[in-house]
């Protein structure tokens, strides 16, 4: 499977700064996306980056807030801007290489914002 | 995508088997069913992945009855390391691979 990093692993943040999170895998990958898990809580899909075009974001997330790049088939990022204490959570991105293969995880961006 | 549902907590002993069942009533017939499992401070990991019948790995077996309308997730003797949340999740496998979690199971594994 593909091994992916995220970068930075943990950040502890301002109000009001923006963070953005890389997300880079081993190999090219068909599909992207981009997750959200609060403290003890599952995992909430925030969008799927799209190589070459706009990402698409899951209902409550919008591109002002969290805008996604994915400049080729390896390589993500996410930003979270204009961040308030509710932003803290974990970031996960997961990657998937064909539609009947199952998606894999990066280990998470683990944010505080204070 | 069918929304799943799986008991919230479990608790089981070293050594036993454990079964975690999953019901999606509303699956469609493109869809697969996938688990993951997740410790603290990871993103989920991939256990197995089926359509139907009984599919078995190194890991776990996932038993989907005829009707796919539940699954079960068997983990034959646990140890204290496959502590962690188990999540069930359907996902549709002609178009693209979005995946909607649930809350997932929490699997304590007691000495």
């Amino acid at each position: 499977s593909a091994v992916i990093s995220q970068k930075p692993s943990r950040d502890i943040c301002q109000r009001g700064t923006s963070l953005t999170i890389q997300c880079q895998v081993d190999s090219q990958v068909t599909m992207m996306f981009w997750y959200r898990q609060q403290p003890g809580q599952s995992l909430t899909l925030i969008a799927t980056a799209n190589q070459g075009s706009e990402a698409t974001y899951e209902s409550g997330f919008v591109i002002d807030k969290f805008p996604i790049s994915r400049p080729n088939l390896t390589f993500s990022t996410l930003t979270v801007s204009n961040m308030s204490p509710e932003d803290s959570s974990i970031y996960l991105c997961s990657v998937g290489q064909s539609n009947n293969s199952p998606l894999h995880f990066g280990n998470g961006t683990r944010l505080t914002v204070t | 995508l069918a929304k799943t549902t799986q008991p919230i907590s479990m608790d089981s002993y070293e050594g036993q088997e454990v079964n975690i069942t999953c019901s999606h009533n509303n699956i469609a017939t493109n869809d697969y069913i996938t688990w993951y499992q997740q410790f603290p401070s990871q993103g989920p990991r991939f256990i197995i992945q089926g359509y139907k019948t009984k599919v078995t790995n190194e890991v776990a077996s996932l038993f989907i009855p005829a009707d796919r309308k539940s699954s079960t997730l068997s983990l034959p003797r646990v140890s204290l390391s496959d502590t962690a949340v188990y999540y069930c999740l359907s996902s549709f496998s002609g178009g693209y691979n979005k995946l909607i979690f649930g809350a997932g199971t929490r699997l304590a594994v007691h000495p």
